[in-house]
């Protein structure tokens, strides 16, 4: 799988859009974005993912680029429960297991 | 949906001993993953089945390590002869299918001392 590169960390103010970036220039037209998060003591919970447009649900917009190297999750109104391990991870095989980087800590202040 | 379930969330075990590791998935989901997670890490896959067969396992897997999952519903993950270096969090996710989301358990914590 191709790989994906994060900043370590990244901070924000409640109530302010939090936008994390993501690069994986070496993408192959198939992989899929994937990210998801993982709170203290507990497991990665799923974010989003995509392909090629870009997406939205209830937790955040995914933001992919137009040459797909690299892609953005937007957060549009941080709180404090948003503070955690944010991670990209890119996967082309259906089945195959998601590889986890060291992901993003996201820290939020009031 | 009652989510994925772990069982033991702790476990505190003296080096040399087995342990067994539960995880009931999703009911209806037919793919299950075990992760590995130490501190600071992101998690670290270890095997994975479809259904009861097991189709992936990763180099991380010694031959101390064994995983089964009889009748594609529930699994095990054992570990043999334990030492401090499989101190970890233990994690355990299920899906339904092609780039579906993974469903995570909250983890088995094992220390060896």
């Amino acid at each position: 799988d191709a790989k994906t590169t994060q900043p370590n960390s990244m901070e924000s103010n409640e109530e302010e859009p939090v936008h994390l970036p993501c690069n994986h220039s070496t993408i192959s037209g198939t992989d899929y974005i994937h990210w998801y998060r993982q709170l203290p003591s507990q497991g990665p919970e799923y974010v989003i993912h995509g392909l090629t447009s870009n997406v939205n649900n209830r937790m955040a917009s995914l933001a992919i680029a137009e040459d797909r190297k690299s892609s953005t999750l937007i957060l549009h109104r941080a709180t404090l429960r948003d503070a955690a391990v944010y991670y990209c991870i890119l996967s082309n095989q259906a089945g195959t297991a998601l590889i986890f980087g060291k992901g993003t800590t996201l820290s939020v202040s009031s | 949906d009652t989510g994925v379930s772990q069982d033991p969330r702790h476990k505190i075990t003296k080096r040399g001993q087995n342990v067994t590791f539960r995880c009931d998935p999703i009911s209806e989901h037919n793919r299950l993953y075990w992760y590995r997670q130490t501190l600071g890490q992101g998690p670290e896959f270890l095997t994975y089945f479809q259904n009861e067969a097991q189709l992936e396992k990763s180099r991380l897997l010694s031959d101390r390590f064994s995983a089964e999952r009889p009748k594609g519903s529930f699994s095990t993950l054992e570990i043999q002869r334990t030492e401090q270096g499989d101190s970890a969090m233990y994690l355990c996710a299920s899906t339904r299918g092609d780039h579906s989301p993974l469903h995570f358990g909250n983890g088995t914590r094992l220390t060896v001392t």
